[in-house]
């Protein structure tokens, strides 16, 4: 199984409700991501994990909060968010976050739209 | 300054003509790990290809090839025979010594039938 799922595929919310986004990887890996990626621009980093733990914060604002409950999975939960928080959200693990094999490998994404 | 500059925004080729993607970096470190990925209408990235800092030999993969030369710093990704399923955005990345990936502003390919 050489896959990372998302769900769900697409998100519309209010600025005062609260959802999360899930993600889930059956490769083994140690090091999950989230990105954020607007239209026609690039993924942004936002957070890693590795070996479960907060590696990486990106200064990403307190309404977007990550949580690692075990090895395959990874949540995003959502709360207060604000319309220029809509974009594609895409998850990506590897199977380590240092040294030898860091490719990472990325989910469909979930569209999240925020009226 | 850690950097990924992809010059071409856009690039349109009529099918099973040859296209070439630049893609140049800039870094001070010595190991860095570069990278090629497709994004194509649906949004998933695909992973194409890692190269490490050490390893300059030149690859090929079907129809896809990637020439990895340090004294220009150019990671260049050619597509031979181009088809309309090679319509996509290329991300050509850099992975850091701080463990970030560092994307380029992407290149966005149609393949004209």
């Amino acid at each position: 199984d050489t896959e990372v799922t998302q769900t769900p595929k697409h998100l519309v919310m209010g600025m005062t409700n609260k959802k999360s986004l899930k993600c889930e990887q059956h490769m083994g890996h140690r090091a999950m991501y989230w990105y954020k990626q607007k239209a026609k621009k690039p993924p942004e980093l936002m957070f890693v994990y590795s070996y479960e733990k907060l590696s990486i914060n990106e200064s990403v604002p307190s309404r977007f909060s990550p949580e690692c409950p075990n090895s395959s999975l990874l949540n995003l939960h959502l709360h207060a968010l604000q319309p220029e928080d809509s974009a594609l959200y895409l998850c990506a693990s590897s199977q380590v976050l240092r040294g030898g094999v860091n490719e990472q490998f990325f989910g469909p994404g979930t569209r999240l739209t925020v009226l | 300054a850690q950097k990924v500059t992809q010059a071409q925004t856009e690039i349109s080729v009529v099918e099973k003509e040859d296209v070439t993607l630049d893609c140049v970096y800039e870094t001070r470190d010595t190991t860095y790990y570069l990278f090629w990925y497709k994004q194509p209408p649906s949004g998933e990235l695909v992973f194409l290809i890692r190269r490490n800092s050490f390893d300059e030999q030149n690859e090929i993969s079907g129809r896809y090839s990637w020439n990895f030369q340090k004294s220009t710093s150019s990671f260049n990704f050619t597509i031979t025979a181009s088809q309309v399923v090679d319509s996509a955005v290329y991300f050509c990345a850099f992975l850091n010594r701080d463990d970030k990936i560092i994307f380029g502003k992407g290149t966005r390919l149609h393949i004209l039938p």
